[in-house]
């Protein structure tokens, strides 16, 4: 099957400083991508849609400028937590379907945990 | 609103035990249903549900949707510990979020041995 490839796995950071999360389509095409967070027991929260080629797409309550997000080719999408403070703190995962079969599947990321100290 | 509900939240069962987990859903649009198991990390597809009636298998595991009472199930037969998982209901509809679907809070499924 598809496979969606996330890294790095595990962050720790200071607080103030800027980690960058990587999601990668490794046998498919994807004209978008979308990024989650989610807590503890808690389900996945969409947080935004990345495409290829264009601004990024952000759900309500989201900040743009804290999470900048940058879908350069159609297989690589970046999240980047700017200035991380402790509440940003979470499970953050990412998802892509197959734009070549246009089927309704998601395929995700292993996940990023990041802990900001 | 739309929404997506599962139940119960939570469930702790002895190996070789049957489980059912529900997920019911109030949306308008109707595409379709999926079921995902989230261990650690990233969740994994499970089942597509689009057609009410039609049981979808794979090994011990089997799902069904009820497009009149809004609803399906999730059986897991002869439980194991591996099973021990969150299982995550998701529903895709018209008007549903960018990425095409809601999730429900998912059910904490563990087996003990």
């Amino acid at each position: 099957g598809a496979v969606v490839s996330q890294h790095p796995s595990r962050v720790i950071c200071k607080s103030g400083t800027s980690v960058k999360i990587e999601c990668r389509s490794l046998d498919f095409q994807a004209t978008t991508m979308f990024w989650y967070r989610q807590f503890p027991k808690k389900s996945l929260m969409l947080m935004a849609t990345s495409n290829e080629g264009s601004k990024a797409t952000y759900e309500q309550g989201v900040e743009k400028d804290k999470f900048l997000i940058n879908h350069a080719s159609l297989t690589l999408s970046t999240l980047t937590v700017t200035s991380a403070h402790p509440e940003d703190s979470s499970f953050y995962i990412c998802s892509a379907r197959d734009t070549g079969t246009g089927s309704k599947k998601l395929f995700f990321g292993s996940g990023t945990q990041l802990s900001v100290l | 609103e739309d929404k997506v509900v599962q139940s119960p939240l939570s469930l702790v069962v002895h190996e070789g035990d049957t489980v059912t987990l529900n997920c019911s859903y109030e949306v308008t649009n109707f595409r379709s249903l999926l079921w995902y198991k989230q261990e650690k990390k990233a969740p994994t597809f499970l089942f597509m549900l689009t057609s009410s009636g039609i049981e979808k298998k794979s090994g011990r595991l089997s799902s069904i949707l009820d497009k009149k009472e809004l609803s399906s199930i999730l059986n897991i037969t002869a439980t194991q510990t591996g099973d021990s998982a969150i299982y995550l209901c998701a529903v895709a509809f018209s008007g549903g979020g960018a990425d095409g679907l809601t999730f429900g809070k998912g059910t904490h499924l563990i087996i003990q041995p």
